[in-house]
């Protein structure tokens, strides 16, 4: 099946640092990729949605400036977390979806990565 | 407007005993329909999905689902549950190709 690997899985960082996550598709080609922000024990609340080559479409009350979105190739996303603060603090889960086949209209998501601001 | 119920936030049954988890959608046409399972710390696996034709779907982990049209629902069943199937059940629905929309979530308690 498909796969997306999202690294780092886990970090902590200090208040006003900056934070990179990544989101890869290993074995298929995602023109379409999704960041998702997950609070303790709800569903997930869509961040924002980035195509390739394009810039990231995102979701009513997301600060674009301060959740930064890259989709450079058809295999890697990355979001940026810039200044971050405590209230960032969160888990934070990207999925991808492909245009043909078995990828094609279904998102599969990457491991999550947990985000802990000091 | 578009939207995804998952009415039990959380469901206990016993190891061996059967399982249904509840999805009821809004939309004005077919939509895509999938459930994932989601282990604590770990993202979403994909269990299952319709996007048409037989609306009985046979999934991974011996999971199944039913698309009911007239319900507007796609209810989860396992006929035996085991004790690694704890986890939280994620209903979603897919629009036009281009929006997903996830449930509240359903937690599953396994009881030994």
């Amino acid at each position: 099946g498909a796969v997306v690997s999202q690294h780092p899985s886990r970090v902590i960082c200090k208040s006003g640092t900056s934070v990179k996550i990544e989101c890869r598709s290993l074995d298929f080609q995602a023109t379409t990729m999704f960041w998702y922000r997950q609070f303790p024990k709800q569903s997930l609340m869509l961040m924002a949605t980035s195509n390739e080559g394009s810039k990231a479409t995102y979701e009513q009350g997301v600060e674009k400036d301060k959740f930064l979105i890259n989709h450079a190739s058809l295999t890697l996303s990355t979001l940026t977390v810039t200044s971050a603060h405590p209230e960032d603090s969160s888990f934070y889960i990207c999925s991808a979806r492909g245009r043909t086949g078995g990828t094609k209209n279904i998102q599969y998501f990457g491991a999550g990565t947990r985000l802990s601001v000091l | 407007a578009q939207s995804v119920t998952q009415p039990d936030i959380h469901i206990t049954v016993s190891e061996g005993a059967s399982l249904e988890l509840r999805c009821n959608y809004s939309y004005g046409a077919t939509p895509y329909l999938f459930w994932y399972v989601q282990s604590p710390g770990q993202g979403l696996q994909l269990l299952l999905k319709y996007f048409s034709g037989d609306t009985l779907v046979q999934g991974i982990k011996g999971f199944e689902a039913e698309f009911k049209r007239s319900q507007s629902s796609f209810n989860l069943r396992k006929p035996s549950v085991h004790w690694s199937d704890a986890a939280e059940y994620f209903c979603a629905v897919g629009y036009n190709n281009n929006d997903m929309r996830f449930g509240a979530g359903t937690r599953l308690t396994v009881k030994p």
